[in-house]
């Protein structure tokens, strides 16, 4: 199964509200990361929070980490309707022998109406 | 520009006959990694590797070969490829062992096999 689960699944908002998704995890990581895959294409790497950090800001995203709800959310202010796209948390696990394997939730999909 | 290349971008075959998607990273990266996403699986990883010469299966292994003769390669490669391979295919990679420093990926080849 998916370490991460991204919540909600879909998220509708008008230009210029704020978005926020969640991530929620099973295991001990390393480290979370949020992606952004525009239809079909790639995924772009958004931000990327350690273990050890609580809050982290780039640009208009705002990124929290609970490492002991084992949850992340991840904030978009002033959304544009370019920011419409999928976005994926991805956990590194700590220990074991992972090996940097990145393990990616579903995915929220999110629009933003002119 | 930094960027990792892939190819083909789309790609129609039968059942059976051998194909190989390309994967090439101009940044000098030690790690690379192949995933395929599907519809209500998210992304899954099918082989990884941390430097030339080192390849270690992901999650879904089966039906798929890679190699890394070269740093900046790592193909992608189908003996027999089935109609339960049809899928959107991703190479990424990373600084070192992937996960501390995110991922770069490629466009995506959507193959689907008949």
């Amino acid at each position: 199964s998916q370490q991460g689960e991204e919540d909600p699944q879909a998220l509708s908002i008008q230009e210029g509200e704020n978005a926020t998704m969640n991530c929620s995890y099973k295991t001990s990581i390393n480290n979370l990361q949020w992606y952004r895959q525009n239809s079909g294409r790639g995924l772009v790497h958004l931000i990327l929070i350690r273990s050890n950090e609580r809050e982290k800001h780039s640009g208009r995203l705002r990124v929290t980490l609970d490492t002991s709800k084992k949850s992340s959310s991840l904030l978009i202010t002033a959304s544009r309707a370019a920011d419409t796209a999928s976005y994926f948390c991805a956990t590194d696990p700590s220990g074991g022998t992972s090996y940097g394997k990145l393990t990616f939730g579903q995915g929220t999909i999110l629009t933003v109406h002119p | 520009e930094a960027q990792v290349t892939q190819n083909p971008r789309y790609l129609i075959t039968v059942t059976g006959k051998k194909l190989t998607v390309t994967c090439s990273q101009n940044m000098n990266h030690e790690y690379m990694s192949w995933y395929r996403q599907d519809p209500g699986l998210g992304l899954r990883q099918i082989y990884y590797s941390m430097n030339v010469e080192v390849t270690d299966k992901g999650d879904v292994p089966e039906g798929y070969k890679v190699s890394r003769k070269e740093k900046r390669n790592f193909p992608l490669i189908l003996e027999s490829p089935s109609p339960n391979q049809t899928s959107l295919y991703f190479c990424a990679s990373s600084l070192w062992q992937g996960a501390s420093y995110g991922y770069t990926f490629g466009s995506g080849t959507r193959l689907t096999v008949v």
